[in-house]
């Protein structure tokens, strides 16, 4: 089964509005964390933003926020005001547990293009 | 500070051959991590690396392996190439310490067999 999924293939925003990327998980584990990566053309992988399953606020850095509903299992990530440069696919990402074994497990990313 | 290195960018090799690729992480992180990305797969975990000591695998067969030195620079070596090993190679450091084990990552290696 998967263990993270997005939903969105791809998708086609106007420059300047927000951007909602939906991605939702499935684990058993109650100690986990969520990533969000872009990966531009060029093909390395850029942190924008974590989540931990025991943290009480919604995550935030900059114009990247995470909208994490924890009973629904879904940690969606917001771009306010979009630019083109954020054109880019866009990876959510799950570790499981808080021990020392540490490994991603990756959902299929949305391809995002923001139109001028 | 430099961020995380990964020789070489490119590189093409023939079935049955066998590559090595070497990922440098930031000054500092002690843990590396190894993806293969393919478009039909999507990233998925190879082995992570602390201190020289492997700690966790993914599902790739034996012919993937690697290594971690003192400094800790990381070599992963895949032998008999197949058609299917062609893909991008990202690795990944962390410093392994607070709460967000958050992962660098580098430009990765593109590795083609043919």
């Amino acid at each position: 089964a998967q263990k993270i999924t997005q939903t969105q293939p791809g998708m086609f925003v106007q420059e300047k509005e927000a951007v909602t990327l939906d991605c939702t998980y499935d684990t058993s584990d109650p100690s986990y964390g969520l990533f969000w990566y872009k990966q531009p053309s060029s093909g390395e992988m850029i942190f924008l933003i974590y989540q931990g399953s025991y943290d009480q606020q919604n995550a935030t850095e900059g114009r990247y926020s995470l909208n994490f509903q924890k009973a629904r299992k879904s940690a969606n990530l917001v771009i306010s005001a979009s630019q083109l440069g954020d054109s880019a696919m866009y990876f959510c990402a799950m570790r499981e547990g808080m021990d020392s074994n540490y490994q991603l497990i990756w959902g299929a990313g949305t391809k995002l293009i923001i139109k001028p | 500070k430099a961020g995380v290195t990964q020789t070489p960018r490119y590189l093409i090799k023939t079935r049955g051959q066998q590559v090595t690729l070497s990922c440098s992480p930031i000054s500092g992180h002690r843990s590396v991590s190894w993806y293969q990305q393919t478009p039909g797969q999507g990233l998925q975990f190879l082995f992570e690396y602390f201190s020289e000591t492997q700690r966790n695998k993914g599902n790739f067969p034996g012919r993937f392996s690697g290594r971690q030195f003192s400094n800790s620079r990381s070599e992963m070596n895949v032998s008999t190439l197949e058609l299917g090993d062609s893909a991008l190679y990202l690795c990944a450091s962390s410093l392994v310490m607070g709460r967000s084990y958050e992962q660098y990552f580098g430009p990765g290696t593109r590795l083609t067999v043919t």
